[in-house]
Order: structure tokens, then C-alpha cells, then sequence
């Protein structure tokens, strides 16, 4: 079974733009969540969806939103970047969510400069 | 409140059996994770352990939970150089994919 897949793996991007992150889960897993990872903070919980609806959300503002297809793939966008939006964004998958392992990606590691 | 702390790093000597530790905060926690990332990677799950359970084995990796305490640890037996990386633990609140995750212990196995 093919792992969880995220694109791109790096990017970078002037502050003020906007970037769209890809994930596709592993095949059958219907929950999708985000996380960042920074050396400062560590790992943040972004937000959880599951059957194309968010389940859940973290400490995060409106500039970073999410959303999922019916085939589960997932993306998240984040608008107006600032220079502590660099970081490593992590997507993970599970078959429902709740009472089933996260498996993570590789990540795309996020440049704002 | 939510919080998991670790120890932020260990060295050990090849062969030598490695023991990172982990507290955490909220008795509701429902399982606990370890997962490990190598430079330039992602998470890896290595193995979780449900919050009635006091042991788990898999193979060279033993997780022993004291849910009194509040404190998980994961010990590797006959620790490798390949087994240098950071060690995470994460606790799962039943909030479907939010963990709440510790800082990390960096692992560093001599040869």
C-alpha cells in the first residue's frame, strides 16, 4: 500500500502570496489532518477532515484553511503569508479518525522569505 | 490542560538499550504514540499503546505505561546507529486526528 503523499516538497514563496499544499492519503483512509512543524513551537495540530467535512480545528487563524474531495485527497491553502509561516507542514491519514494510528507524509517544507 | 513533555536528548552507545521518557498532562488521553523522524522526513509511527494497557512489545521496541503517574516510556533494546533520530510522543484526547505531541528527544547512538 502506497504511503501518504504530500506535493510539493518544498516551496517558497514571498511574504504576502498565497500557497496551496496537496495531500492524497492512504488508499481506504477517509480522515485527513495537518499539521505544522516549526523548531520554535514544534508540532501543531492545524485541523482534521473527514468525509469532506473539518472535524476538528486548532489555535490557527482564518488564513489557514483546508478542505477535502470525495476521494479524500486533501489541500490546504494559506493566504497572505507571513515569514513565520516557514515551516514544514505535515499531512496525515487514518481510516476513521478516532481509535486508529496517524500515518504521516514526508511533508513540503515551506519557505516564506 | 494538554501538555506532553520530554527530555530533549540522549545519547547512548550502540548495543546499549535506550529509554526515552514521556509525561503527559490529561488523564483522558486514550492512546499514546511513539513516532520517530529522521532528518528531512516525516513521522513515522512506531507504535502506540492504549491507555488500559500498562505494556506493549514489538520486537526490539517495549512501551510500558503508568497511568497513575501520567508517564510512558519506550525502550530499544540493542540500539543501533540507524536508530539515531528524534523521538516524538503524542497523546490522542479522542479528537479524532488532533494529537498533542511532545518536543521531541533526540536519540544519538555511538558506535
Amino acid at each position: 500500500k502506497a504511503g501518504v503523499t504530500q506535493t510539493p516538497r518544498y516551496l517558497i514563496k514571498t511574504r504576502g502570496q498565497q500557497v496551496t499544499l496537496s495531500c492524497s492519503p492512504i488508499s481506504g483512509h477517509r480522515s485527513v489532518s495537518w499539521y505544522q512543524q516549526t523548531p520554535g513551537q514544534g508540532l501543531q495540530f492545524l485541523f482534521e477532515y473527514f468525509s469532506e467535512t473539518q472535524r476538528n480545528k486548532g489555535n490557527f487563524p482564518g488564513r489557514f484553511s483546508g478542505r477535502q474531495f470525495s476521494n479524500s485527497r486533501s489541500e490546504m491553502n494559506v493566504s497572505t503569508l507571513e515569514l513565520g509561516d516557514s515551516a514544514l507542514y505535515l499531512c496525515a491519514s487514518s481510516s476513521t479518525g478516532e481509535y486508529s494510528p496517524l500515518h504521516f507524509g514526508n511533508g513540503t517544507r515551506l519557505t516564506v522569505t | 490542560g494538554e501538555d506532553v513533555e520530554q527530555s530533549l536528548f540522549l545519547s547512548v552507545r550502540e548495543g546499549d538499550s535506550s529509554v526515552i521518557n514521556c509525561t503527559y498532562t490529561d488523564s483522558s488521553s486514550t492512546y499514546l504514540y511513539w513516532y520517530k523522524q529522521e532528518p528531512g522526513a516525516g513521522l513515522q509511527l512506531l507504535t502506540y499503546i492504549f491507555s488500559n494497557m500498562d505494556m506493549k512489545q514489538d520486537q526490539r521496541l517495549t512501551v510500558l505505561l503508568n497511568k497513575k503517574d501520567k508517564h510512558l516510556s519506550l525502550r530499544i533494546a540493542d540500539t543501533q546507529t540507524g536508530d539515531s533520530a528524534i523521538y516524538f510522543c503524542a497523546e490522542s484526547l479522542n479528537q479524532g486526528g488532533k494529537l498533542i505531541f511532545g518536543q521531541g528527544t533526540e536519540l544519538s547512538v555511538k558506535p
